[in-house]
C-alpha cells in the first residue's frame, strides 16, 4: 500500500543549527514529492516540490530538499534555522497521473530554542 | 491573487444542529478536498471533487456530505454534528488530485 512516514514525530533544534527532517515513502509510480509547513494557527503553505529533473530542489524560506529514488526518501533540510522556522512540516506523495489525492505523512514538529 | 476562501473561521455549534462550510477557490482547479486534521492523526481527506457534479469519499466521509455545483465552490456540510467531529477542518483545491495543493486557512469547528 502507498504511505508515506516522517519517523521523527517531534524534534528541537537550537536557533542557527542545521535541520534535516525524514522523510520515506512507498509509491508504485515515479512519485511527485511535496512539503508543506503549517505554522501555528496557520494553514498549510507549499515549502518545495519535485516532479522531475534534478534531485535537489529549492524552496522557499532557505529550505531545500533531495529525492533520493534508491532509499525511497525525500529529506527537508536546511542550513540554518531560524526561530520562525517552527512549525508543523508535512510531507506529502502524489502522481500526477492518480486524480483521486495526496498521500500524507503524520508530521513532524519542529521547536526552535533561543 | 490565488486563493481558497473557506468560512466560517471559527465556529461553536450544538450537536444536531446542521452547519455548511463554504468553500472557494478562483484558481480555476478541477480539483478540490476537504480534511479534517486532528493531534496525532495528520491529514485526513474527507471528501474530494475532480469536476463539477463529481464527488467521492476520502478517507473519513461519515458524517459528512459535499456538493460541486460549480466549479469554484466546494461546500462541506455537516447534517447533523456530534462532538466528535470536533476538528480543524481544510479545503483545498489543485490543478488534479495529485498536483500542488492549495489550502484554505483553516475551519476551527467546536460542537458541543
Amino acid at each position: 500500500a502507498q504511505s508515506v512516514t516522517q519517523p521523527d514525530i517531534h524534534i528541537t533544534v537550537s536557533e542557527g543549527a542545521s535541520l534535516e527532517l525524514r522523510c520515506n515513502y512507498s509509491y508504485g509510480a515515479t512519485p511527485y514529492l511535496f512539503w508543506y509547513v503549517q505554522s501555528p494557527g496557520q494553514g498549510l503553505q507549499l515549502l518545495l516540490k519535485y516532479f522531475s529533473g534534478d534531485t535537489l530542489v529549492q524552496g522557499i524560506k532557505g529550505f531545500e530538499a533531495e529525492f533520493k529514488r534508491s532509499q525511497s526518501s525525500f529529506n527537508l533540510r536546511k542550513p540554518s534555522v531560524h526561530w520562525s522556522d517552527a512549525a508543523e512540516y508535512f510531507c506529502a506523495v502524489g502522481d500526477a497521473g492518480n486524480n483521486r489525492k495526496l498521500i500524507w505523512g503524520l508530521g513532524t514538529s519542529l521547536a526552535v530554542n533561543p | 491573487e490565488a486563493q481558497v476562501t473557506q468560512n466560517p473561521r471559527y465556529l461553536i455549534t450544538v450537536t444536531g444542529k446542521k452547519l455548511t462550510v463554504t468553500c472557494s477557490q478562483n484558481m480555476n482547479h478541477e480539483y478540490m478536498s476537504w480534511y479534517r486534521q486532528d493531534p496525532g492523526l495528520g491529514l485526513r481527506q474527507i471528501y474530494y471533487s475532480m469536476n463539477v457534479e463529481v464527488t467521492d469519499k476520502g478517507d473519513v466521509p461519515e458524517g459528512y456530505k459535499v456538493s460541486r455545483k460549480e466549479k469554484r465552490n466546494f461546500p462541506l456540510i455537516l447534517e447533523s454534528p456530534s462532538p466528535n467531529q470536533t476538528s480543524l477542518y481544510f479545503c483545498a483545491s489543485s490543478l488534479t488530485g495529485g498536483n500542488t495543493i492549495y489550502f484554505g486557512e483553516g475551519s476551527w469547528l467546536t460542537v458541543v
